[in-house]
């Protein structure tokens, strides 16, 4: 079956500019967790959803990041006035959750690699 | 808060050698614990998982660790290194939850190298 997807796979965008960033998890898992990997910061985690709601967004680094997901499904992440040191590769993952599911592991897009200029 | 620390930036094996890459954590109850690596450009592919139960834990690709509760650790291991093990490695801890299912707090990896 298909995996976690992302888009785009790559973003280059001036200091100042709104950013979007798409995720399709893999279908029917309720749990989608957005991650970011920088050269300075390593692995951050950044919120985690559950169906729609968002029970941790402590990861967000700044009011200028929101995310938002729809239908249990599609997560976007939106980066507002971006800055220099907002450039990274951002990752989704996505997992079943559940008690009794067995099964805990989350599953990563191939991430998408924003650069500020 | 949970921790991982992964002390060997970078490693650096000969084709058919053995491995053994470190871990440790610091979480207050039982751990999840993962292995993840990452290719150039690429996701993070998970090796194995440690959830409960028997502490050693077998993975995909050939690879192993063992979970040591007395030492905070769990090492990968792997008995003979191909040149395509050549990547990011990530130890990982997960909180857990009534769900399982929470944030992971990842170390900061280790990048091995195989020479032929």
């Amino acid at each position: 079956g298909a995996g976690v997807s992302q888009s785009p796979s790559n973003k280059v965008t001036e200091k100042g500019k709104d950013v979007e960033l798409r995720c399709d998890p893999i279908s029917g898992h309720t749990a989608l967790y957005w991650y970011r990997q920088s050269l300075g910061q390593g692995l951050e985690f950044l919120i985690y959803f559950q169906g729609n709601s968002a029970p941790d967004k402590s990861g967000l680094p700044s009011d200028r990041f929101s995310a938002e997901r729809t239908g249990g499904s599609v997560s976007t992440l939106t980066i507002q006035r971006t800055q220099q040191e907002d450039s990274a590769v951002y990752l989704c993952a996505s997992s079943l959750v559940g008690v009794g599911t067995g099964s805990y592991e989350q599953y990563f897009g191939p991430g998408t690699r924003l650069t500020v200029t | 808060a949970q921790s991982v620390t992964q002390p060997d930036i970078h490693i650096t094996v000969s084709e058919g050698a053995s491995l053994e890459l470190r871990c440790n954590y610091s979480y207050g109850a039982t751990p999840y614990l993962f292995w993840y690596v990452q290719s150039p450009g690429q996701g993070l592919q998970l090796l194995l998982k440690y959830f409960s139960g028997d502490t050693l834990v077998q993975g995909i690709k050939g690879f192993e660790a063992e979970f040591k509760r007395s030492q905070s650790s769990f090492n990968l291991r792997k008995p003979s290194v191909h040149w395509s093990d050549a990547a990011e490695y990530f130890c990982a801890v997960g909180a857990g939850s009534n769900f399982g299912n929470e944030k992971l707090t990842f170390g900061t990896g280790t990048r091995l190298t195989i020479i032929p």
